[in-house]
């Protein structure tokens, strides 16, 4: 695709309920990144993937986060049990290679409301 | 610990003002720095990027400098403008290329 694309763009739900998001990254780019923004804070880092392999996943906050990638395209974060302080945006980005100073595409975000 | 700083304050400027922002890092050595701005509901957009062994870097209207001793980037807009008015978050690299850490950003206002 043109872009890098999140979905859900917005997704609310109720605590203790697993959510999935989702994201495509720029056809080509072998990096793929997770981040995640909670209201007026910094970008805090969650994970990254070198085509379908995530060497640090030491970012994710706790076990209730797992991420995988398939086909060294589209990547899911998943949450389970979500809890209330999980409410934040999402943010994915890729880049053409891991390994190599370049820019990093950003998606627009799935923002999560945990009710 | 590691740690990326920038100024938490929203830095507010005259229109056609130079805007300097700065980051500063601790426990890093990293081989680039990046930056980037992003706008309300928006995700972060690059701006520049500066290798360790680049003292300046330019484009158009924006400016980074990278000291390596002072652990610390400028990011200047000259000639600022409203449509400058965003968030301005600095970037680099760890473990190798592998991990990009951003600061918490600037908010930039542009005062016209």
């Amino acid at each position: 695709g043109a872009g890098v694309s999140q979905s859900p763009s917005n997704k609310v739900t109720e605590k203790g309920k697993d959510v999935e998001l989702r994201c495509d990254p720029i056809s080509g780019h072998t990096a793929l990144y997770w981040y995640r923004q909670s209201l007026g804070q910094g970008l805090e880092f969650l994970i990254y993937f070198q085509g379908n392999s995530a060497p640090d996943k030491s970012g994710l906050p706790s076990d209730r986060f797992s991420a995988e990638r398939t086909g060294g395209s589209v990547s899911t974060l998943t949450i389970q049990r979500t809890q209330q302080e999980d409410s934040a945006v999402y943010l994915c980005a890729s880049s053409l290679k891991l390994g190599e100073a370049g820019e990093l595409f950003f998606g627009e975000g799935s923002r999560l409301t945990v009710l | 610990s590691q740690k990326i700083e920038q100024n938490s304050e929203a830095l507010n400027i005259q229109e056609g003002k130079t805007a300097t922002l700065t980051c500063n890092y601790t426990n890093y050595s990293p081989a680039y720095l990046q930056w980037y701005r992003q706008d309300p509901g928006r995700g972060p957009v690059f701006l520049l990027l500066i290798r360790e062994n680049e003292k300046e870097k330019r484009k158009e209207r924006l400016k980074v400098t990278f000291d390596t001793t002072l652990k610390q980037s400028l990011f200047h807009i000259t000639a600022s403008q409203p449509a400058d008015s965003a968030t301005y978050l600095c970037a680099l690299n760890s473990g190798g290329y592998q991990k990009v850490t951003f600061g918490t950003g600037t908010k930039l206002q542009v005062i016209p």
